[in-house]
């Protein structure tokens, strides 16, 4: 069964700082995807970045960018240059090409001024 | 494209009534969700659908059911509503499964008392 876990239900950053956020996966597929949404207190979930498994390369969106460690399984999001409006709630993802998408407890920010 | 629509916002009901949780996508997407987050928990997959009148079970069914008699329009009824059922409730669609980002409703607070 494919699993998602996020060990750090909360985190703080300083303004203009970088952090990282955790997550794990574990799947038997070896085609998948992986995904960062944000939650922001407003509630609406969206996507911040995603990453195709048989892409060696990590995903990069301006200030986001993600390291996929592979063989240990593991899919951190890098936010550089915090900013306020990164308060929110951050969400891990995976998907195997089918219907089901598997989402972790997810990791709450603080972004702090 | 005003995207994944939900309403309402926010409901409170009763133990043992019904009510109806709308969800409307204009994006043409073949794949529609209803989720449910409960405090510090990640998204648990009530009921998906593929298309316009497939319908499918997801990992917490039990007291709800859906429809599907559009491509567009995917609602959720609860009946006989339980405490149990106090949650935020997400509606999302995506066009294909795989590296397809699930776009999200604004979510659905329900209380049950």
């Amino acid at each position: 069964a494919q699993t998602v876990t996020q060990s750090q239900p909360e985190m703080s950053v300083q303004e203009a700082e970088t952090v990282t956020l955790s997550c794990t996966y574990d799947t038997s597929e070896n085609n998948y995807y992986l995904f960062w949404y944000k939650q922001p207190p407003s509630r609406q979930m969206i996507l911040v970045i995603r990453q195709e498994a048989y892409k060696q390369q990590n995903a990069t969106e301006n200030r986001f960018s993600v390291n996929f460690q592979k063989a240990a399984k593991s899919f951190s999001l890098k936010i550089s240059d915090s900013q306020l409006g990164d308060t929110a709630m951050y969400f891990c993802a995976s998907n195997s090409g089918t219907y089901k998408y598997i989402f972790g407890t997810g990791t709450r920010l603080k972004v702090l001024a | 494209n005003a995207g994944v629509t939900q309403t309402p916002k926010f409901r409170i009901l009763k133990i043992g009534q019904s009510m109806t949780l709308q969800c409307t996508q204009d994006m043409n997407h073949n794949y529609m969700y209803w989720y449910r987050q409960d405090p510090g928990m990640g998204l648990k997959l009530i009921y998906y659908s593929v298309g316009a009148g497939i319908t499918d079970k997801g990992e917490v069914p039990n007291g709800y059911n859906v429809s599907r008699s559009t491509t567009e329009d995917f609602p959720l009824r609860l009946e006989l509503a339980a405490p149990s059922q106090t949650s935020v409730y997400f509606c999302a669609s995506n066009r294909h499964v795989g590296a397809d980002t699930q776009y999200f409703g604004p979510g659905t607070r329900l209380t049950v008392l």
